[in-house]
């Protein structure tokens, strides 16, 4: 089946500090692959996407690139602001049947301190 | 162009009692899905409509929950009777036929 492992955290990170999650993960298909992102009292948004392999996906300062060799999809930004604080997940999805079927991580929580 | 809406956003409910959670799609989407994420773990896919009908439901945790979407528009997830471990967020999902889906702001079910 498929399955996705991300980091439990949580992590926190001082402002302007690198981040990267590690994603990593196990598909049966070519899946597309995902970040989404809950801030506080919010719903599931969608950060960013790759499609095929070695495609970049970036959004407000977050990258993940499509890594098929190594099954990965590690988010990264260079300098994380306190408003990023969230729940971050990643995920895939197969296309089968007519619609896409999610996958997600366990989800880790980033806390940004000024 | 609104977007996935959830109602309830937040439930408290004893043991045994029922509760029905709905969720409005974004209009024009004919599929609908539903996911729950129990404290600290995935979120997990619970089941899958076209329109009105259910295409997969291989996720439903048991016969307690019975998901409806009357005339191909919004859905209801019913849990009856609630048990302790049904307590969590359980999202919304809708889409366009093969596109991304676009999730709801999720109903915070807790079960006392």
């Amino acid at each position: 089946g498929n399955s996705v492992t991300q980091m439990e955290g949580p992590v926190t990170l001082s402002e302007e500090a690198f981040l990267t999650i590690n994603c990593t993960y196990t598909a049966t298909g070519y899946p597309s692959l995902f970040w989404y992102v809950q801030y506080p009292g919010e719903g599931l948004q969608l950060l960013l996407k790759a499609t095929k392999a070695d495609d970049k996906g970036s959004n407000k300062g977050f990258e993940a690139t499509y890594r098929k060799e190594t099954t990965s999809f590690h988010l990264e930004k260079g300098s994380v602001q306190v408003s990023d604080s969230a729940v971050y997940f990643c995920a895939l999805s197969v296309y089968s049947g007519g619609y896409q079927k999610v996958t997600f991580g366990i989800g880790t929580k980033l806390q940004v301190i000024p | 162009e609104a977007g996935v809406t959830q109602f309830p956003s937040h439930s408290v409910i004893e043991k045994g009692q029922t509760v029905t959670l709905r969720c409005d799609p974004i209009s024009g989407h004919d599929n609908l899905y539903w996911y729950r994420r129990v404290m600290g773990k995935e979120i997990k896919f619970l089941l899958h409509f076209v329109k009105e009908s259910k295409q997969d439901e291989s996720g439903m945790p048991n016969n307690r929950f019975l998901a409806e979407r009357t005339g191909g528009t919004y859905s209801t997830l019913k849990v009856q009777p609630a048990e302790l471990e049904d307590s969590g967020v359980y999202f919304c999902a809708s889409s366009p036929r093969g596109y991304t889906q676009y999730f709801g702001p999720g109903t915070r079910l807790t079960v006392l």
